[in-house]
């Protein structure tokens, strides 16, 4: 079973905007990370935020994190055509396994 | 270029059939992750190897092995497939287990028929 799960499913802005979505996972965890992944293709690490971490900024990505509500969101400033892809959130647990949520689908419109 | 490769890129085979999938991890790394990706599924974590011993386990069948060799590459072996095996399958690779970053392969595309 998936520890986390993004929402929205699916997400569809201008180029400019910005995009946010959410995790939301069930048990306690070392860190969180965020994925990209562009049609089929490999993933791409965007960021890691510890579980003693609230935020975290990397270019136009913000990462926050809420351990108490076990949640975390990833913002996207300034969308570009080039950001298009599936976004996913992975819980990095005790045990050393990454679990993937189903991912947010985003789509950045010119 | 995440500096992880794998081969092949595309696997096609047939029921019954056994293939390996082949990943070197980014140099540095000394631990090795397998995952598999469906539709249905989405993405599960199969295996970890950490300098050449086994340290986790996921959803990984019975059907499939893996091993980390000495110069610390891995391989994932799949046998008896099915159609539902029909997969990309990644590997990652990070410096150690735990609380650090994980840095994936292409992925090798297996489709059974």
């Amino acid at each position: 079973s998936q520890q986390g799960e993004e929402d929205p499913q699916a997400l569809s802005i201008q180029e400019g905007e910005n995009a946010t979505m959410n995790c939301s996972y069930k048990t306690s965890i070392n860190n969180l990370q965020w994925y990209r992944q562009n049609s089929g293709r490999g993933l791409v690490h965007l960021i890691l935020i510890r579980s003693n971490e609230r935020e975290k900024h990397s270019g136009r990505l913000r990462v926050t994190l809420d351990t108490s509500k076990k949640s975390s969101s990833l913002l996207i400033t300034a969308s570009r055509a080039a950001d298009t892809a599936s976004y996913f959130c992975a819980t990095d647990t005790d045990d050393y396994k990454l679990s993937f949520g189903a991912g947010t689908t985003v789509t950045v419109r010119a | 270029d995440s500096g992880v490769t794998q081969t092949p890129k595309h696997l096609i085979t047939a029921t019954g059939q056994r293939v390996t999938l082949r990943c070197s991890p980014r140099s540095g790394d000394l631990s090795v992750y397998w995952y598999q990706q469906s539709l249905d599924q989405g993405l599960q974590f199969l295996i970890q190897y950490y300098n050449g011993e086994e340290r986790a386990k996921g959803n990984i069948l019975e059907r499939f092995s893996a091993q980390q060799f000495p110069d610390l590459h891995s391989e994932l072996n799949l046998s008896s497939l099915e159609l539902g095996d029909s997969a990309l399958y990644f590997c990652a690779s990070s410096v150690e287990p735990g609380n650090y970053e994980q840095y994936f392969g292409p992925g090798t595309r297996l489709t059974v028929t």
